[in-house]
């Protein structure tokens, strides 16, 4: 079984200024790691994913997200947010081979950008 | 492109009530998914299907029940409803699990169990 940990509820932050949300998981199984953005009164959206390869990730709208096998980590940054960036951003991780396939997430860093 | 529909989309519901949720899909994709979204506790789970005919068990999935008659079409039954289901609902699908990872959700259900 997985079980992934978002270590901030909610992150303020102004626009034009960096953002890094954080994640780390546990597994005792190689995985599959992902970020998803959940923007108000929509359903989630996948922002970016690691399979394998390249431990730098990079997905839609600028972010990016480094693959830490060594901490367990999955961080996902923006060196500048826009306000259209005000989402909750979630981390998921599936082992490789998960019967079903199934995506566990963590609970969610909901982003407030400010002007 | 209709991608993952959800009906209804909103719903308030008295306790002991019974309620279906209906989610259809137009991708013709196999896998198909039922998550819950609480505050600060993310997606778990309920029940998921592998194929038509085929359901299985999450995280979850105690007060609920569901089916997949047709590969497009997944349903979640609430048979007597409580007030701790009051939440959010997604329904998700996946071609398969070839290795893109990518969960197409809808919208959601909004659910308000009195």
């Amino acid at each position: 079984a997985q079980s992934v940990t978002q270590l901030d509820s909610q992150v303020p932050v102004f626009e034009e200024a960096p953002v890094e949300l954080r994640c780390n998981y546990s597994s005792s199984v190689s995985v599959y790691l992902f970020w998803y953005v959940q923007y108000p009164n929509q359903g989630l959206q996948l922002l970016l994913k690691y399979l394998s390869g390249s431990t730098l990730v990079k997905g839609i709208n600028g972010f990016e997200a480094e693959f830490n096998k060594s901490q367990t980590s999955f961080h996902l940054r923006k060196p500048s947010v826009h306000i259209s960036d005000t989402a909750e951003y979630f981390c998921a991780v599936s082992g490789i081979e998960a019967a079903g396939n199934k995506l566990t997430f963590g609970g969610g860093t909901r982003v407030l950008v400010k002007p | 492109n209709a991608g993952v529909t959800q009906t209804p989309k909103f719903r308030v519901l008295k306790t002991g009530q019974s309620m279906t949720l209906l989610c259809a899909q137009d991708m013709n994709h196999e896998y198909m998914y039922w998550y819950r979204q609480d505050p600060g506790m993310g997606l778990r789970l309920i029940h998921y299907s592998v194929g038509e005919g085929t359901t299985a068990k999450g995280e979850v999935p105690d007060g609920y029940n569901v089916s997949r008659l047709k590969k497009q079409n997944f349903l979640l039954g609430l048979e007597s409803a409580a007030p701790s289901q009051t939440s959010v609902y997604f329904c998700a699908s996946i071609p398969d699990w070839g290795g893109t990872g990518e969960l197409f959700f809808g919208e959601g259900s909004r659910l308000t169990v009195l």
